[in-house]
């Protein structure tokens, strides 16, 4: 039951470029989503969420922009740096539900 | 002020043996979650306990598979009569108040399952 998607397992951006990460999902009653990050051999960190009720949230070089017309949301990264290379995983508001992940590379 | 403390970090199992993985959440949380990644996957959610109670066990395979959290000492995941499609990294993650919301979760760095 695949609540949430991310159909790009991978992505290579450039240093200082913008990473654009995206997910989509079924079910429209969660009231929040999480994006987290991932390292090799480490435990999921939380990035960034946002809630149901806004279209936009920005913490620092992270964005997370909803539109829930199409049931997307994506994650931008700006300007993306090399210690941002890891896995990302966007994740339903009850915390049950975690995309396959997309693995970004910044290449220096 | 640790973190969530998963051990041990490397588990190897032979098939039909038994498997428990043990999590301390992070000081003052209460709820503790259980997750699981096998190869070339997300994770999965298995299990969300509070102290001495089971809340949502909705991802927990049916058979073999128990989880513990008591009122002293850590969780338990408990994996009786491994078999090889076991073997995947299992994570436990804590917070101090229940799901949702848009406070993230705090995560151990997992323990690695290896069924031989």
């Amino acid at each position: 039951d695949q609540q949430v998607k991310q159909n790009s397992p991978s992505l290579s951006v450039q240093e200082g470029r913008i990473s654009i990460l995206n997910c989509d999902y079924t079910n429209s009653m969660f009231d929040y989503f999480l994006w987290y990050k991932k390292y090799p051999a480490e435990g999921p960190t939380f990035l960034i969420s946002i809630s149901s009720i806004k279209d936009k949230n920005e913490d620092g070089r992270f964005t997370v922009f909803l539109n829930k017309s199409a049931k997307h949301l994506s994650l931008h990264i700006v300007p993306s740096q090399p210690g941002d290379s890891a896995v990302y995983f966007c994740v339903s508001g009850n915390q049950f539900y975690f995309g396959t992940g997309t693995s970004l590379t910044v290449i220096p | 002020n640790a973190g969530v403390m998963q051990n041990p970090r490397h588990l190897v199992r032979r098939r039909g043996q038994e498997a428990r993985l043990r999590c301390s959440p992070m000081k003052g949380h209460s709820h503790v979650y259980w997750y699981r990644q096998l190869p070339e996957e997300g994770l999965k959610f298995m299990v969300y306990l509070q102290k001495e109670n089971i809340i949502d066990e909705s991802g927990m395979p049916k058979e073999r598979f128990s989880a513990e959290f008591p009122k002293e000492g850590p969780s338990i995941l408990r994996i009786q009569q491994v078999v090889r499609g076991d073997s995947a990294a299992y994570f436990c993650a804590s917070s101090p108040t229940g799901t949702g919301g848009k406070y993230g979760y705090t995560f151990g760095s997992g323990t690695r399952l290896t069924v031989v």
